[in-house]
């Protein structure tokens, strides 16, 4: 019954491919997030989507690429990743409305 | 299950004015504890970080301090302004990166 589902919880991989990091809620929230954590723990929010529609997009370099194919889902799709890629991202979601967060456990992502 | 709890849920100061927001927590086992701001339609803003074996960390007006074994933090804001009005939220992380949010507390900074 986990509500904010994140995969995989682990990345390895090799500069330059392309990897995918796919982020389920089954909470009903109306917006969903994705974060950097920054070697300080730091979260840095990247994306926010509000209802499938586009509202924060800090800067990011635009290898980095959100979808939402309905508003349980926001994946991030990371193109050429480079070695300052590796950190753990977190996909949040929350009701626009309320108070509050909850947060999926994190994808580790190492670039070697 | 950890359980946050923030109080006030609402507070109202005049500018200038120093404050405290208060979190606690049901379980002491926790890995760190961050302070965040959210503004209306934005996500959330990292404040202050305390790892568990920390007591305190400041950042220009703000402090933070952890208590672990009564389940405290404590936020601080000093010569608050009007800026500074936004959603205060704690949240407790444990080893295994699983983040729990207090209840926010809405802060506004009277001009």
């Amino acid at each position: 019954d986990t509500a904010v589902s994140q995969t995989p919880k682990y990345l390895v991989t090799q500069m330059g491919n392309d990897k995918s990091i796919k982020c389920e809620q089954n909470l009903g929230h109306d917006t969903m997030y994705w974060y950097k954590q920054d070697s300080k723990k730091f979260l840095k929010i990247m994306f926010s989507y509000n209802n499938k529609e586009l509202i924060i997009n800090e800067t990011v370099p635009n290898r980095f690429s959100p979808k939402s194919p309905d508003k349980a889902h926001l994946n991030l799709h990371i193109n050429s990743l480079e070695l300052g890629d590796s950190a753990v991202y977190f996909c949040a979601s929350s009701q626009v409305s309320r108070v509050g967060y909850t947060f999926g456990s994190g994808t580790r992502l190492t670039v070697v | 299950k950890q359980e946050v709890t923030q109080i006030p849920a609402a507070l109202s100061v005049p500018e200038g004015e120093n404050l405290v927001l208060n979190c606690s927590f049901t379980d002491s086992a926790i890995y760190n504890l961050q302070w965040f701001r959210q503004d209306p339609g934005k996500g959330l803003t990292s404040l202050l970080l305390i790892q568990s074996s920390q007591r305190e960390q400041t950042s220009g007006r703000l402090n933070a301090s952890l208590d672990k074994s009564s389940g405290r933090s404590t936020l601080y804001i000093a010569a608050s302004q009007p800026g500074d009005s936004a959603t205060y939220l704690c949240a407790v992380t444990d080893t295994g990166n699983q983040f729990y949010f207090g209840t926010g507390t809405s802060l506004t900074v009277i001009p």
